[in-house]
């Protein structure tokens, strides 16, 4: 069956401009999860829905950052004004609902800001 | 919050030696631990995974062995190929509820020479 899908696969942006990044989770899958990856380093948590409902944004970095996933499938993680330091790749993962936590990743979005 | 070590942050082995990777965790309620193994410009892939219920699992080549009282967990790579030569991430999660953020180490770059 599909995997979880994002576009672009690479974005670049001017410093200011405001990108959005899409994540198509596996068919089915409640929860949904944002990552960002810097260079050499681990994926670091953004945000998390339960279908269509954030229920944890503690890892957004700043209020230029900003998701959704209004019919609990589709979500897009949008960034405004972006800066220099958003360069990254954002990971999206899926969950089904289980009582543990297996997640699958997409193949994320490499965002570089100039 | 959960913190993540992991160790070593590069390993070189030659073809057909074990590799071994190490995370300690600081949040003792985190129950669930998974291993991803991420290759160049591609998506994290779960390789194994363990609960807290358990002390080792083993997949073929691969094992992962957890110490609850002293908050660490292992990789265990036997028989190593090439084709094992990758970014190994480590991660420990709470499982009390659907939709808990997995909390990653910083990774392991494994080189298997022929």
């Amino acid at each position: 069956g599909a995997g979880v899908s994002q576009s672009p696969r690479y974005k670049v942006a001017k410093r200011g401009q405001d990108v959005a990044l899409r994540c198509d989770p596996i068919s089915g899958h409640v929860s949904l999860f944002w990552y960002q990856q810097a260079l050499g380093q681990g994926p670091e948590f953004l945000t998390y829905f339960q279908n269509e409902a954030q229920l944890d944004k503690s890892g957004l970095p700043s209020d230029r950052f900003f998701a959704e996933r209004p019919e609990g499938s589709v979500s897009t993680l949008k960034i405004q004004r972006t800066q220099q330091e958003d360069s990254a790749v954002y990971l999206c993962a899926s969950s089904p609902w289980t009582a543990y936590n297996e997640q699958f990743f997409g193949p994320g979005t490499r965002l570089t800001v100039l | 919050g959960e913190n993540v070590e992991q160790h070593p942050s590069t390993l070189s082995v030659q073809e057909g030696d074990s590799a071994v990777i190490k995370c300690t965790y600081s949040d003792s309620a985190s129950n669930y631990f998974p291993w991803y193994k991420q290759e160049l410009g591609k998506r994290p892939q779960l390789i194994i995974d363990i609960r807290s219920n358990v002390g080792e699992k083993k997949d073929q080549r691969i094992a992962v062995t957890l110490n609850k009282t002293a908050k660490h967990f292992s990789l265990h790579i036997t028989e190593t190929q090439p084709e094992d030569s990758a970014v190994y991430f480590c991660a420990a999660s709470k499982t009390n509820q659907a939709g808990t953020a997995l909390i990653f180490g910083k990774g392991t770059t494994l080189s298997v020479s022929s």
